[in-house]
């Protein structure tokens, strides 16, 4: 068990350019979740995956996120055309669920990609 | 939506002493979860201790108990025994039983988190 992965850990990056972050999640673990963390405030879920298929999306997840997670293993989110407010700390978390039943393992997350939009 | 409420930005104990995180939460459901999450300074976020809303045996994980009161609505942790590696942010955290179109079944909601200063 190496944990959760995250990638970079830092991201400084000019408004109006796209970013992109990757996440690799404990090996046997078929959820995934993305999360973003403002100062002072707990983590706000982003978007969820089971296995490849993403579920569930935020309506903070605006057009101008994007997240995959091919063959459900490493999951990336693109950030396009950023804008100073997506500064954040995102949080990419996994657990294992079995099968389709809701039964979730306790969320593992990663150290998260800080990102700041200047 | 479900919303947890943290009402206690700060909080400080001395070391060995004992200290009670206070959490709340806003649901109409009657099947979900309730966790703490612990996040030190510049590190990742790890579980702390998880209730079951349809166990009525507060959960113990070591130092580490809550006091569940679902009627209230209330979720709070305590910490025995203080040290100074218990020095982090804490999350109180939400999670509906129940996957429905009209939940986002699969999400935690966090509070705003508590900032535990342990001093020696």
């Amino acid at each position: 068990d190496t944990g959760v992965s995250q990638d970079p850990r830092h991201k400084i990056t000019k408004r109006g350019q796209n970013v992109t972050f990757r996440c690799d999640p404990i090996s046997e673990h078929n959820r995934l979740y993305w999360y973003r963390q403002t100062l002072g405030q707990g983590p706000e879920f982003l978007t969820y995956f089971q296995n490849e298929a993403q579920l569930e999306k935020s309506r903070l997840l605006s057009d101008r996120f994007s997240a995959e997670r091919p063959k459900g293993s490493f999951s990336t989110l693109e950030i396009q055309r950023t804008e100073q407010g997506d500064s954040a700390m995102y949080l990419c978390a996994s657990s294992l669920g079995t099968g389709g039943s809701y039964y979730n393992s306790p969320l593992h997350f990663g150290n998260g990609t800080r990102l700041t939009v200047t | 939506a479900q919303t947890v409420t943290q009402s206690q930005p700060e909080m400080s104990v001395q070391e060995a002493e004992t200290v009670t995180l206070s959490c709340t939460y806003d649901t109409s459901e009657s099947d979900y979860y309730l966790f703490w999450y612990k996040q030190p300074p510049s590190r990742q976020m790890i579980l702390v201790i998880r209730q079951e809303a349809y166990k009525q045996q507060n959960a113990t994980e070591n130092r580490f108990s809550v006091n569940f009161q679902k009627a209230a609505k209330s979720f709070s942790l305590k910490i025995s025994d203080s040290q100074l590696g218990d020095a982090a942010m804490y999350f109180c955290a939400y999670r509906s039983g129940i996957l429905s179109n009209s939940n986002s079944g699969y999400a935690l909601n966090f509070g705003k988190g508590t900032s535990l200063l342990v001093t020696p």
